[in-house]
């Protein structure tokens, strides 16, 4: 099946600083979704995005499916973006694929 | 809405008990899913389903029967627990093949002693 690289897998930040996480699938999709699990262990829908770019306030993600690879940027980072970013994709099959997620602590 | 819901939130098992775990959406969605993950992993797909009556096999089937007799309901069920099946269950739910976002439940926190 499509395999899905996310990096870096861990990422301490200061509060206020920005980050830009990666993912790489392996072929072409029709799906790309980027969650935020919280420390409580809830998934958030963050962007869905096969191909483009969208911006939710500090949030902002751009897929270029051409080159089979994503990016999540956080601006002004805040203690409650911790948690861990999973980038999903799917492909011809009806479900998505989860990369092992990146794990950011955003300290005070 | 109140979306894909979950239950129960946190449970344990001893080696050898079955339990359901229950999971309903009122979104109207043709596609449901079972996904567990494990501690530091991602999310691996269980069973899914595309529309009442209709179920199939995921990445890791074994040791756990879904059936799906509503468009609402997407029980998952295991047989015979075993300390590899503690995991974090999750419920998720889709309107239809290309039809974008994938929503999630709250999770089911499932401890096999």
């Amino acid at each position: 099946g499509i395999q899905v690289e996310q990096s870096p897998p861990d990422l301490i930040l200061q509060e206020g600083a920005n980050s830009t996480l990666r993912c790489n699938f392996s072929d072409s999709v029709n799906n790309l979704q980027w969650f935020h699990q919280n420390p409580w262990g809830q998934l958030i829908n963050l962007f869905y995005i096969p191909s483009g770019t969208k911006q939710n306030g500090r949030l902002s993600a751009t897929t270029v499916a051409t080159e089979r690879y994503s990016l999540l940027y956080i601006s002004s980072s805040q203690t409650t973006d911790s948690g861990v970013y999973f980038c999903a994709v799917q492909n011809s099959g009806y479900a998505l694929n989860f990369g092992k997620g990146t794990s950011l602590l955003v300290t005070p | 809405n109140a979306g894909v819901t979950q239950t129960p939130k946190f449970r344990i098992l001893k080696i050898g008990q079955s339990m359901t775990l229950q999971c309903a959406q009122d979104m109207n969605h043709n596609y449901m899913y079972w996904y567990r993950q494990d501690p530091g992993m991602g999310l691996k797909l269980i069973y899914y389903s595309v529309g009442a009556g209709i179920t199939d096999k995921g990445e890791v089937p074994n040791g756990y029967n879904v059936s799906r007799s509503t468009t609402e309901d997407f029980p998952l069920r295991l047989e015979l627990a075993a300390p590899s099946q503690t995991s974090v269950y999750f419920c998720a739910s889709r309107r239809g093949q290309g039809a974008g976002e994938q929503y999630f439940g709250p999770g089911t926190r499932l401890t096999v002693t």
